[in-house]
């Protein structure tokens, strides 16, 4: 089974500042492994995602997440802090080849000015 | 391309009412998943759908039921509705590679949100 814990229910940052949220998997097989952003009352949308291809994975909007097996972490990253940012984000975990995504409980991000 | 549309976007039902919701993936997709999103349980998996098939299903109640059809579009039905079905229900939808394998990637819907009195 797969699941994914994320540190932090909630994290502040001022502007301009590095963006860090924290996110470890558990899975039986390699994983897919993916970010998405929620802005208040709308969808989710997909920040990044791992498909073994690549460890450090960029993403849209300047964030990027690394894929560590050793530590089972995938934590998403930002150097400098927008105001945009502020949002909750998800990562999440699916096994290869199926459809069910497992979600965290979700960091959600303050930027202070 | 337009997204992934779901209707309606907000309703109010009452317990013991049942609910329709109704999803339209983005053009192309011919998989759409259902998830419960609530503050207390997070974001849940409902089930998915690909060619009119029920494919894997969550650890929901049989109240909630989903079909697909067709064209690609999907509905989730809520019977018997409880206070505690109160949750903002997305869909999402992605592309089918061979074989129905796919990568997992999903394109969320902005969903629909019930509240149960």
């Amino acid at each position: 089974a797969q699941s994914v814990t994320q540190l932090g229910s909630h994290v502040s940052v001022s502007e301009g500042a590095l963006v860090l949220l924290r996110c470890n998997y558990s899975s039986s097989v390699p994983p897919y492994l993916f970010w998405y952003v929620q802005y208040p009352n709308q969808g989710l949308q997909l920040l990044l995602k791992y498909t073994s291809a690549a460890t450090l994975v960029k993403g849209i909007n300047g964030f990027e997440a690394e894929f560590k097996k050793s530590e089972t972490s995938f934590h998403l990253t930002k150097p400098s802090a927008h105001m945009s940012d502020a949002a909750e984000y998800f990562c999440a975990v699916s096994a290869t080849g199926f459809q069910k995504l497992v979600f965290g409980t979700g960091t959600r991000l303050l930027v202070s000015p | 391309k337009a997204g992934v549309t779901q209707t309606p976007r907000y309703l109010i039902k009452t317990r013991g009412q049942q609910v329709t919701l109704s999803c339209s993936p983005i053009s192309g997709h011919r998989s759409v998943s259902w998830y419960q999103q609530t503050p207390g349980q997070g974001l849940q998996f409902l089930f998915e759908y690909f060619s009119e098939t029920q494919r894997n299903k969550g650890n929901f109640p049989g109240r909630f039921s989903g079909r697909q059809f067709s064209n690609s579009r999907s509905e989730m039905n809520v019977s018997t509705l409880e206070l505690g079905d109160s949750a903002l229900y997305l869909c999402a939808s992605s592309l089918v590679g061979r074989g129905g394998s796919n990568t997992g990637e999903l394109f969320f819907g902005e969903g629909s949100r019930l509240t149960v009195l």
